[in-house]
């Protein structure tokens, strides 16, 4: 099985700052049928259902907002939320969707400072 | 508008079954593979069994396997889940996630499992 391994677990950042996540797999999710890599990273706020924000690492999904990016290749993965705002305060997970079982990252939780 | 609506849930005594059904409108069912999910209480996400587009191919997690089926009736645009032999372990809430393969990009409000004497 490949463990996904998130960092931090919370991480506190000022209103207009720059939030950063990381996410390691414990082998690669780069695709050689498409050389792309099979990572997404969701957002979860509370009380509601995880909602996709990326996949193929770094493809963002409709209606997310441009200060998120998604990046890395491989085993090595970043979630980054520039100019960081309220409305952005959740869990963040990130997945591999390389080879079942899927399996995700322990979560990390974007507060404000 | 992509829907997808959770149902089944409840309190069970360990040992027990419940079966989780998704009814599901908006996309064209028969196009997506589909998946369970489940959330314990406070806890992160955990992947539990993804099927295929016609039932064919199906896979679980390993802590579920020979006591958690998953299936779908492409009829009636549903997925189902069928938990046997219920531990305290699996209480949890149950989302059903469409995927575009495996990217599960739409997912429902989730259910509420509780394994308890």
């Amino acid at each position: 099985d490949i463990v996904m391994t998130q960092s931090p677990d919370s991480l506190a950042v000022s209103l207009g700052e720059r939030a950063t996540i990381t996410c390691k797999s414990s082998q690669s999710v780069l695709s050689s049928s498409n050389n792309m890599n099979q990572l997404a990273w969701f957002q979860q706020k509370p009380g509601q259902p995880p909602k996709l924000f990326f996949h193929w690492a770094s493809t963002r999904e409709s209606g997310v907002p441009d200060r998120f990016s998604g990046s890395g290749s491989g085993t090595d993965f970043t979630l980054t939320i520039s100019n960081l705002q309220a409305e952005d305060v959740a869990v963040y997970y990130c997945q591999q969707y390389y080879s079942a079982p899927l399996t995700f990252g322990g979560g990390t939780k974007v507060e404000i400072k | 508008e992509v829907q997808l609506v959770e149902s089944g849930g409840g309190l069970v005594q360990p040992g027990g079954s419940l079966r989780l059904s998704c009814a599901t409108s908006g996309f064209i069912f028969t196009g997506n593979w589909m998946s369970w999910v489940r959330q314990a209480p406070g806890k992160g996400l955990e992947w539990v069994a993804i099927v295929n587009q016609d039932g064919s191919d199906k896979k679980y997690l390993d802590s579920v396997k020979g006591r958690f089926t998953i299936s779908r009736d492409n009829a009636k645009k549903s997925l189902f889940l069928q938990m046997d032999s219920l531990r305290a372990e699996d209480t949890a809430v149950y989302y059903c996630a469409r995927g575009a393969g495996y990217i599960l990009d739409y997912w429902g409000q989730g259910i509420l499992v509780t394994v308890s004497p």
